[in-house]
């Protein structure tokens, strides 16, 4: 299966600064990814599918201007949080779809005081 | 839509247990149905998977059986080890065309003790 790894595996900011969280395959080229996030004793929610070479595909309730997802090549998605409130903290997971199953990334713990 | 639900833990059981943990699900068509389990510290890893009705996936001494008259894709093991105690997500895929992301359940915390 495909090896995703992610950075930083954890990260404070201040309130409204912006973040950037990496998604790497390290051994599989991958036109598609996804980002989901994970909020204390809950489930994981899709965020948003990120297609290289062209724009992610947002889930309903999800504000594309906030949560920037770049995919610019077949092994780095990039999810920027843009200026970043408390609320946004938050475990961001992402996952690569290699031959219909996904491979997900060990998280990023963001912290936004 | 799609949804999942499971039941909420913490599940609580001793060293050679049986396991019962519950999943159903509400999709349209004939989704693709897995557990994943996310152990401390780990990223989440695929437990196991079943594509089709009346499928049964199984490993590491895990199974579920995918039930389509009962929405249900139960997962059991017969005998527990301190080594099984993680996070368990149900989870379901549809079928299209493209690649789609998944929708979880809320997740199970199975704790075993010696």
């Amino acid at each position: 299966g495909a090896v995703v790894s992610q950075h930083p595996s954890r990260v404070i900011c201040k309130s409204g600064t912006s973040v950037k969280i990496e998604c790497r395959s390290l051994d599989f080229q991958a036109t598609t990814m996804f980002w989901y996030r994970q909020f204390p004793k809950k489930s994981l929610m899709l965020m948003a599918t990120s297609n290289e070479g062209s724009k992610a595909t947002y889930e309903q309730g999800v504000e594309k201007d906030k949560f920037l997802i770049n995919h610019a090549s077949l092994t780095l998605s990039t999810l920027t949080v843009t200026s970043a409130h408390p609320e946004d903290s938050s475990f961001y997971i992402c996952s690569v779809d290699s031959y219909n199953e996904q491979f997900f990334g060990p998280g990023t713990r963001l912290t936004v005081l | 839509g799609n949804s999942v639900t499971q039941m909420e833990g913490p599940v609580t059981l001793s060293e050679e247990a049986f396991l019962t943990i519950n999943c159903t699900y509400t999709a349209t068509g004939y989704p693709s149905l897995f557990w994943y389990v996310q152990y401390p510290g780990e990223g989440l890893q695929l437990l196991l998977k079943a594509t089709k009705a009346d499928d049964k996936g199984s490993n590491k001494g895990f199974e579920a059986t995918y039930r389509k008259e009962t929405t249900s894709f139960h997962l059991e093991k017969g005998s527990v080890q301190v080594s099984d105690s993680a996070v368990y997500f149900c989870a379901l895929r549809s079928r299209g065309g493209g690649a789609d992301g998944l929708t979880f359940g809320k997740g199970t915390h199975l704790i075993i003790q010696p």
